[in-house]
């Protein structure tokens, strides 16, 4: 499975947009983007995925580049909850998934 | 709340002790996985069943002994544990089928081995 590289924090002020960036150059054709967040002492939440297309739901928008070497997870308006850390993970399809988690970027939302 | 659940939330043990962790799901996936995470640092992958059969084994140790009684229970045996193994450790599930299919996940228990 591809690799990600993510920074490693961010700050976001609260009511803004918050855009987290992951760069996944070696991603193949078949590997889609996952993100979960994981907010302090609870497991990991999904949040979206998307293979080609630029996806959104009610939680946030993903916005993945044309040649899916980087792609960006947009929070529109972030709110003090969405505190947390945020992992980009390229998986392929395998049956059961070997989702395997990288470093991950700690967001912090200020009041 | 999630709809995995895992228990208990927290467990001492000695390093002689016998204990097995437990997770259940209802959503009819077929998936199931461990995944051990320290202090800090990223979930790390230990077992994938699917269908109850384990299909990925990354290499833990045999102190670690995983079990899929049945589609929705999957359980984690541990014996001799040393000190180091303290960690969060947290159950998954998912479908199999589905290509697009996320890993839901419990919110863990906290070992901690004394």
């Amino acid at each position: 499975d591809a690799k990600t590289t993510q920074p490693t924090s961010m700050d976001c002020a609260e009511g803004r947009a918050a855009n987290l960036p992951c760069n996944h150059s070696t991603i193949s054709g078949n590997e889609y983007v996952y993100w979960y967040r994981q907010i302090h002492s609870q497991g990991p939440q999904y949040i979206i995925h998307g293979l080609k297309n630029n996806e959104t739901n009610e939680m946030a928008s993903l916005i993945i580049t044309e040649d899916r070497k980087s792609s960006t997870l947009i929070l529109p308006h972030a709110t003090l909850r969405d505190t947390a850390v945020y992992y980009c993970i390229v998986s392929r399809f395998q049956g059961a998934q070997k989702l395997v988690f990288g470093q991950g970027t700690r967001l912090t939302i200020n009041p | 709340d999630t709809e995995v659940t895992q228990t208990p939330k927290h467990l001492v043990m000695g390093m002689t002790n016998k204990k097995s962790l437990k997770c259940e799901q209802h959503m009819g996936h077929r998936a199931m996985y461990w995944y051990k995470q320290k202090a800090k640092k990223p979930p790390e992958l230990m077992f994938v069943y699917s269908y109850e059969k384990l299909s990925i084994n990354e290499s833990v140790p045999s102190r670690f002994s995983p079990e899929c009684p049945n589609s929705s229970l999957l359980n984690l045996h541990l014996h001799a544990l040393q000190p180091e193994d303290s960690a969060l450790y947290l159950c998954a599930s998912s479908q199999v089928h589905r290509e697009n299919s996320p890993l839901h996940f419990g919110n863990g228990t906290r070992l901690t081995v004394t």
